[in-house]
């Protein structure tokens, strides 16, 4: 079983929609990023973080440590935030030897 | 304030060779972290770099090497190169540690023959 599991890996809907991207991790982290890639390979970090709640414009990143979950959403949704989300993970407390790991991705499609 | 950069974008090798993969981070970036994208395994950590010094490796055969500079630049090296090395290899470059927020360049995408 894989560390990080994401839901769905492939979702399309209607612009407009509100979408939820989720992600389940087996491991103690001290961090959970979530990140953007564009077709042609480019990676953006859309947030870090370790407890709580984060919002940047229509994108907001929810996170459970003790269920050990956290969740994406996109509101109004628009054809631009079509992508490949990425959920990654950094090992903690003190146990960041591994680097980030890494779900499989959600390939997201924003239909006009 | 420029992006990280990675070089060359595209590169042609065939089996056995080697090939060094450059990466330049965000001025004030000291950690360098690399990464390894195939469409089976998806993202996987190589290593991480900080202060010219590796500090964290992922599990990969010791033909995959790199190292740091003073001024943060980073290469990465594979050598006896095999056709499941073909890949996307980005790097990401972070404040101080691989786990803070990290920076990704625009990657190398690296084609074995």
């Amino acid at each position: 079983k894989n560390e990080v599991e994401q839901s769905p890996q492939n979702l399309t809907a209607q612009e407009g929609e509100f979408i939820t991207i989720n992600c389940s991790y087996s491991v103690g982290i001290s961090a959970l990023h979530w990140l953007q890639q564009h077709p042609g390979g480019g990676i953006v970090s859309l947030f870090m973080l370790s407890s709580g709640k984060k919002k940047h414009g229509r994108l907001i990143a929810t996170i459970n440590i003790q269920e050990k979950h956290s969740s994406l959403h996109i509101t109004a949704s628009h054809p631009r935030d079509s992508a490949v989300y990425i959920c990654a993970v950094a090992r903690g407390p003190g146990g960041g030897a591994d680097g980030l790991t890494f779900g499989k991705g959600t390939h997201l499609i924003i239909q006009p | 304030k420029a992006g990280v950069t990675q070089t060359p974008r595209y590169l042609i090798k065939t089996r056995g060779q080697q090939v060094t993969l450059s990466c330049s981070p965000i001025s004030g970036h000291r950690s360098v972290s690399w990464y390894q994208q195939t469409p089976g395994q998806g993202l996987q950590f190589l290593f991480e770099y900080f202060s010219e010094t590796q500090r964290n490796k992922g599990n990969f055969p010791g033909r995959f090497s790199g190292r740091q500079f003073s001024n943060s630049r980073s290469e990465m090296n594979v050598s006896t190169l095999e056709l499941g090395d073909s890949a996307l290899y980005l790097c990401a470059s972070s404040l101080n540690h691989g786990r803070d927020e990290q920076f990704f360049g625009p990657g190398t995408r690296l084609t074995v023959l």
